[in-house]
């Protein structure tokens, strides 16, 4: 079935530096995706999306990458500070049957000090 | 903060019992879903509702479970004869258009659901 998947469930990285998170999607009729960041105890908050017609898309020191060709979505996170501490998910909009979201199973970003 | 509502935060209940979950969703958004997230785990879907009607309920389990949205009010999210496995945290979330358009939802924090 259709799934979104990630590469790492656990990313540590210093303060400062730039963090990069993975992210595969199996189907390659979507057009549609979004990351999404969500702190312990709260729901998941809209970081950045990006539709198929591109291949970047870059926000307050967000980009998200997109290679269509591989089925591949990253996330950057320029110089990552304390507060970006939590688990990134991607989504993908499916649109087999009625359009809904595909999220995986997050990744883990630890900001060490 | 005209942000999605949830409630309860945190809800307990016994074997056997009832759990009703609420969702106002954002001002001006007529599309309301659910996902439910066990521990260390994603978001996966379970329904997804207009005013008045279900529009995708393929997420859901087909028994004790189900959802609705009223013309006026909050949607619901309805568990009946909770078992220990129904323990997972209750997400809802809303948008203006519908999937079709492709945009982002907007989340609530969730409803906290335990069974003892």
């Amino acid at each position: 079935g259709e799934s979104v998947g990630l590469h790492l469930p656990t990313l540590s990285v210093q303060e400062g530096d730039n963090s990069i998170i993975n992210c595969a999607y199996s189907n390659s009729a979507s057009d549609y995706f979004i990351w999404y960041k969500q702190e312990s105890g709260k729901g998941p908050q809209f970081i950045i999306d990006i539709r198929s017609n591109m291949d970047k898309r870059q926000g307050q020191r967000v980009t998200v990458l997109l290679n269509k060709t591989v089925k591949h979505l990253s996330l950057q996170i320029a110089a990552t500070q304390p507060g970006d501490s939590a688990v990134y998910f991607c989504a993908e909009l499916s649109r087999s049957g009625t359009y809904k979201y595909i999220f995986g199973t997050g990744t883990r970003l630890k900001v060490l000090a | 903060n005209a942000g999605v509502m949830q409630n309860p935060r945190h809800l307990v209940r016994r074997r056997g019992q009832e759990a009703r979950l609420r969702c106002s969703p954002m001002k001006g958004h007529s599309h309301v879903y659910w996902y439910r997230q066990l521990p260390e785990e994603g978001l996966k879907f379970m329904v997804y509702l207009q005013k008045e009607n279900i529009i995708d309920e393929s997420g859901m389990p087909k028994e004790r479970f189900s959802a609705e949205f009223p013309k006026e009010g909050p949607s619901i999210l309805r568990i009946q004869q909770v078992v220990r496995g129904d323990s997972a945290a209750y997400f809802c979330a809303s948008s203006p258009w519908g999937d079709r358009v492709g945009q982002p939802q907007h989340f609530g924090d969730g409803t906290r659901l335990s069974i003892l």
